[in-house]
């Protein structure tokens, strides 16, 4: 595709259920990113993966949190018994390769409320 | 931890004037920094980008300066218009990590 996208666009939930935020990264990318932005914060890092595998998981705040690529394009971020303070824009981005020196194209985000 | 940070959370500009939006870093092995624009609604844009070898770089209307002394970037932006109202992000690249910083919102003032 053109450019990535993410869906849905907007999520809204109660407290306590289960989400699946999905992005399509670009064609041909093999690096992939899962950001999360508060109101009024820059993206903070959750996961990259680098084809299929996790290669940094280190940002995601706790085991609630879970992302896969089975297939090394499109990528599902899950949140299981999401809370309120989950509340927030959740961000994809793709790059050509690897690694934090290669420009990263993002989505528009996937808005989830939690209520 | 290191950090990205800005130095001004606000910035409002005149139509038509030059602005600069400033940055500072702390993690000396950063190599690879890039200045992203953020409108309302919208996913982070790529403006433009700079490695650590180079102190200047320009675009269309913008130019990136990177000072690696006082770890410092700026991003200037030529003849200000309206549709550059928006927040707008350093990140440092280092490794396999990417860091960005809390962004500066500029408004373009008729």
């Amino acid at each position: 595709g053109a450019g990535v996208s993410q869906t849905p666009s907007n999520k809204v939930t109660e407290k306590g259920k289960y989400v699946e935020l999905r992005c399509d990264p670009i064609s041909g990318h093999t690096a992939l990113y899962w950001y999360r932005q508060s109101l009024g914060q820059g993206p903070e890092f959750l996961i990259y993966f680098q084809g299929t595998g996790a290669a940094d998981d280190s940002g995601l705040p706790n085991d609630r949190f879970f992302a896969v690529r089975p297939e090394g394009s499109v990528s599902t971020l899950k949140i299981q018994r999401t809370e309120r303070g989950d509340s927030a824009v959740y961000l994809c981005a793709s790059s050509l390769n690897r690694g934090g020196r290669e420009t990263q194209y993002f989505g528009p985000g996937t808005r989830l409320l939690v209520l | 931890g290191e950090s990205v940070g800005l130095h001004l959370p606000t910035l409002s500009v005149q139509e038509g004037d030059n602005s600069i939006i400033n940055c500072a870093y702390s993690n000396s092995a950063s190599d690879y920094f890039i200045w992203y624009k953020q409108e309302s609604g919208k996913g982070p844009q790529f403006i433009i980008d700079i490695r650590s070898n180079m102190d200047k770089r320009q675009g269309q209307r913008v130019t990136v300066l990177l000072n690696k002394t006082v770890k410092h970037l700026s991003l200037q932006i030529a003849a200000t218009q309206p549709g550059d109202s928006a927040v707008y992000f350093c990140a440092e690249g280092f490794g396999q990590n990417f860091v960005f910083g809390p962004g500066t919102r500029l408004s373009v003032l008729p």
